[in-house]
């Protein structure tokens, strides 16, 4: 069966500091990423996704991912975080066109 | 252009009664699809619905059970509620066009309390 695993389940930054959150996906076909984001009390929002092409694809508010491909991996990253980046972000891989499967999610903290 | 929307946002119930959740799709999509979100974990996927047909289903019993109106609009119903059924519950929509579905937008949740 399909997962998707999300190494990083808290993480806490310092403002300015620079974000990876690991994700790796166990399916050998073509796959639809994505990465959501999760603020306190609000609804999954997208943050970026990756369907074809270029490898390494910008979202909104400055994040980006690299979707490598041996390696089942599309990292999540920000070169400089802050405190409002402080939220849960949860990684998914779409199988065929209808279900999504998340990873177990990975809160963030940034303390200002 | 309202996004995703679900009623209620809060419910409680006691063991063994049934629940419909309720979910209005964005603007212009057709596509919707549920999820049990449990806490700590991620969205697990219950079933997704397009027009008014049960397309897929991920791996829940058959207490679980869907609806979609013409509308686009959907509802989940889940029967014989057991305390383990507590969990937001998310809608998602999407679009269906040329054999795949745009992205998914989420609404904010149904948070159910199984008591």
């Amino acid at each position: 069966a399909q997962s998707v695993s999300q190494h990083n389940h808290h993480v806490i930054l310092s403002e300015a500091a620079s974000l990876e959150l690991g994700c790796n996906y166990s399916y050998g076909g073509t796959v639809n990423l994505f990465w959501y984001v999760q603020y306190p009390g609000q609804h999954l929002q997208l943050l970026l996704k990756y369907f074809s092409g270029d490898p390494l694809v910008k979202g909104i508010k400055g994040f980006e991912a690299e979707f490598i491909k041996s390696k089942f991996s599309f990292n999540l990253r920000k070169p400089s975080v802050q405190w409002s980046d402080t939220a849960e972000y949860f990684c998914a891989v779409r199988q065929g066109t209808y279900k999504y499967i998340f990873g177990t999610g990975t809160r963030l903290k940034v303390l200002a | 252009d309202a996004g995703v929307t679900q009623s209620p946002t809060h419910l409680i119930k006691t063991r063994g009664q049934q629940v419909t959740l309720r979910c209005s799709p964005k603007s212009g999509h057709d596509t919707v699809s549920w999820y049990q979100q449990a806490l700590g974990q991620g969205p697990q996927f219950i079933f997704q619905y397009y027009e008014e047909e049960e397309r897929q289903r991920g791996n829940f019993p058959d207490r679980f059970s869907g609806h979609q109106f013409p509308n686009y609009s959907s509802e989940l119903n889940v029967n014989a509620l057991l305390l383990g059924d507590s969990a937001l519950y998310l809608c998602a929509s999407s679009f269906y066009l040329q054999g795949e579905n745009t992205e998914a937008f989420f609404g904010q949740g149904t948070r159910l309390t199984v008591v």
